[in-house]
């Protein structure tokens, strides 16, 4: 079973441009997660999706970031108009469904996509 | 290359009971380490952080964790138990950007 895979690895954008990043979950994974990891910072919370669903965007900036988890095919991070300050890691992760009754569900981590923006 | 580890997998507390859930790692250099906590259903958030300034740092909801070198230990303490504070905990070391998770510790509150 193929972790979490994230591509690109290194992703090379312009101010102005836009940043498509890309996560593929493990097989049977149907919840993503998506963490900014700024220079010398943790792991900041981004958004949490669903197939075809957003459940929590509580971490997402207002303007210019995105993210989709569509049916088929993997979730997209997007990020238009690329400023300096998104220079930063990316990080996807993925857990399975949730179990009846709730419970506290592993997350399984990509490893990243580092975004710079020149 | 860094390292870390959890030596507790579960730990259970009553409520209003101290919490120590314990970390150590190991690592080349001067590591920067975290500890993330993770809610049913909810993404990591950032409960403190480490970063060569005071050894002993103050985090979200009464949390605080103590560096020691000597010991290359960043246990994590909280005075007095809270139920909302059922969750699972991962510390992590970070040197140069590269991270790594211990396997987490999950905190059981009995009311």
């Amino acid at each position: 079973n193929a972790g979490v895979m994230q591509n690109p690895r290194h992703l090379v954008r312009r101010r102005g441009q836009e940043a498509r990043l890309r996560c593929s979950p493990m097989k049977g994974h149907s919840h993503v997660y998506w963490y900014r990891q700024l220079p010398e910072e943790g792991l900041k919370f981004m958004v949490y999706l669903q197939k075809e669903n957003i459940i929590d965007e509580s971490g997402m900036p207002k303007e210019r970031f995105s993210a989709e988890f569509p049916k088929e095919g993997p979730s997209i991070l997007r990020i238009q108009q690329v400023v300096r300050g998104d220079s930063a890691a990316y990080f996807c992760a993925s857990s399975p469904p949730s179990r009846s009754g709730g419970g506290l569900i592993e997350q399984y981590f990509g490893p990243g996509t580092r975004l710079t923006v020149t | 290359a860094q390292s870390v580890t959890q030596l507790d997998s579960h730990v259970s507390v009553s409520e209003g009971t101290p919490v120590l859930l314990r970390c150590n790692y190991s690592s080349s250099y001067s590591p920067s380490l975290f500890w993330y906590v993770q809610h049913p259903n909810k993404g990591l958030q950032l409960l403190l952080k480490y970063t060569s300034a005071a050894t002993l740092v103050k985090g979200i909801n009464g949390f605080e964790a103590e560096f020691k070198k000597s010991e290359t230990s960043f246990h994590l303490t909280k005075p007095s138990a809270h139920m909302s504070d059922a969750a699972e905990y991962f510390c992590v070391v970070s040197e140069e950007g590269d991270m790594r998770f211990g396997a987490g510790t999950r905190l059981t509150v009995k009311p």
